[in-house]
C-alpha cells in the first residue's frame, strides 16, 4: 500500500539557516504530495502541496517539488525564522487508491533558535 | 480559513465514564475524518465517513464509535473511558475530488484518570 517516509526529528536550526526535511513515498498510483504543518496546541493546517510530476508547490518561503523519478518531496526554505518551529507532515492522497485517503508520514519537529 | 470546529479543546474525566467529542464543519465537505495523535506526534486514523450514514473504521483499532446525521456534524463517543484513551483527537474534512487537501479542526486533548 502507499506510505511516506519523513526525516526524522528533532531538527534544531539558528535562524536564518537553510531547512530542509527529506520526503520520500511509494504509491501505486499517481498521487497529490502535501505538507501540512501543525503549530503548538493547534490542528493541522496546509503549508503547500502539489498534484503532478515536476510541479513546485511554494507557500510563506517554503517550496517543495514533485520528482517522480526519486519518489520525493523534499521541503526547503532558505532562510528560517523562530516563528517557523512547528511539526511538519508530509503526506500523500491519490483519489484512485486507497478510498482516497491520506497517508501522513511520522512528523518532523523543527525548532528555529534566536 | 477553514471551518471546522472541535469542543471541548481540553477534557478530564474519570475512568468509566461515557464521553463526546463534538467536530463540526461548515464547508459542505461530504468526507471526514478522525485521527488520533500519540506524544510522538504521529497520526493514526481511528474513523472516517463519506457522507451521510457511512461511516467505516480506520486504520488503527479503536473502541470508539462515531455517527454521521447531518453532512456537518461528526462525533466521536467512548462508552467507558479508560487511560489508555487519554491523546488528542482531531477532526478533519475533506471535498473529495482530485484535490484531496485535508482541514483540520484545533484537537481536543483528552486525560482520562
Amino acid at each position: 500500500g502507499d506510505s511516506v517516509t519523513q526525516m526524522e526529528g528533532p531538527v534544531t536550526l539558528s535562524e536564518e539557516a537553510f531547512l530542509t526535511i527529506n520526503c520520500t513515498y511509494t504509491a501505486t498510483g499517481y498521487p497529490s504530495l502535501f505538507w501540512y504543518v501543525q503549530y503548538p496546541g493547534e490542528g493541522l493546517q496546509l503549508l503547500l502541496k502539489a498534484t503532478k510530476a515536476d510541479d513546485k508547490g511554494s507557500n510563506k518561503g517554503f517550496e517543495a517539488t514533485y520528482r517522480k523519478e526519486t519518489t520525493s518531496f523534499h521541503l526547503e526554505k532558505g532562510s528560517v525564522q523562530v516563528s517557523d518551529s512547528a511539526v511538519y507532515f508530509c503526506a500523500l492522497s491519490d483519489p484512485n487508491t486507497n478510498a482516497g485517503k491520506s497517508t501522513f508520514g511520522d512528523g518532523t519537529t523543527l525548532t528555529v533558535k534566536p | 480559513e477553514a471551518d471546522i470546529y472541535q469542543t471541548p479543546r481540553y477534557l478530564v474525566i474519570g475512568t468509566g465514564k461515557k464521553i463526546t467529542l463534538e467536530c463540526s464543519q461548515t464547508m459542505g465537505h461530504d468526507k471526514m475524518y478522525w485521527y488520533q495523535q500519540d506524544p510522538g506526534m504521529e497520526l493514526h486514523l481511528i474513523h472516517y465517513s463519506y457522507g451521510v450514514n457511512s461511516t467505516e473504521k480506520g486504520d488503527l483499532s479503536s473502541e470508539s464509535t462515531v455517527s454521521r446525521i447531518r453532512t456537518e456534524h461528526f462525533p466521536l463517543t467512548l462508552e467507558s473511558a479508560r487511560p489508555s484513551h487519554t491523546s488528542q483527537y482531531l477532526c478533519a474534512s475533506s471535498e473529495g475530488g482530485n484535490q484531496e487537501t485535508q482541514y483540520f479542526g484545533p484537537g481536543t486533548r483528552l486525560l482520562v484518570l
